[in-house]
């Protein structure tokens, strides 16, 4: 049982190239969600998916687009990739958006040189 | 005052011993709190959830929950070379979902 799967797990940039980082659930969840992990700073919510055609934002939005491709996949994209975007990225899902608890993929760590 | 407080560490303990965990919070809404265990490289991955003030016990962890004084503890009894990681304390309501910044522990053998 795969869970939350992200791609690719590490990745490095040039400043300005775009990306498009991709993850997939097979829990059949209806909520998933991205942040992002920076020392010290802990978790921030970048955008949120509650539910299959509906995307939000969240604390960090600036920057970064979202896609919610279908009930399994939910993407998430840098157009213009800037050094303060260096972190790692995590997606995560649940079975729906209020108080449940999230369940997280392993990461991508992402460097823009 | 930041949302969710949470003593960064790292805490080294010797194998055997009793681990005290804590978060502090400042929003009384909150009403479901989680920890979660990360290991380095690796997602958060879900230990306990729990709603109401009290204790909640599994295996070798034990959650406890305090809304009246906003504090929320996980205690790890025998801890084990394996239980090396970082622990994050995580709360909501609603929608809203916040994390701790982590706790790294080292369990030393």
């Amino acid at each position: 049982n795969a869970g939350v799967t992200q791609t690719p797990k590490f990745q490095v940039l040039k400043t300005g190239q775009s990306m498009t980082l991709q993850c997939a659930q097979d829990m059949n969840h209806n909520s998933m969600y991205w942040y992002r992990q920076d020392p010290g700073m802990g978790l921030r919510l970048i955008y949120y998916s509650a539910s299959e055609g509906t995307t939000d934002k969240g604390e960090v939005p600036n920057g970064y687009n979202v896609s919610r491709l279908n009930k399994r996949e939910f993407s998430l994209r840098l157009e213009s990739a800037a050094p303060s975007q260096t972190s790692v990225y995590f997606c995560a899902s649940s079975e729906v958006s209020v108080n449940q608890p999230q369940h997280f993929g392993d990461g991508t760590r992402l460097s823009i040189l | 005052q930041k949302e969710v407080e949470q003593d960064p560490g790292p805490l080294s303990v010797p194998e055997g011993a009793i681990v005290s965990l804590n978060c502090t919070y400042s929003n009384s809404a909150f009403q479901y709190f989680m920890w979660y265990r990360q290991y380095s490289r690796k997602g958060p991955e879900l230990l306990m959830y729990t709603y109401s003030s009290g204790n909640k016990e599994d295996g070798r962890f034990t959650a406890q929950v305090d809304k009246s004084s906003k504090y929320i503890s996980l205690f790890i009894r025998d801890s084990q070379p394996s239980d090396s990681a970082t622990y994050l304390c995580a709360m909501n309501y609603g929608q809203n979902f916040v994390f701790g910044p982590g706790t790294r522990l080292s369990v030393l053998p």
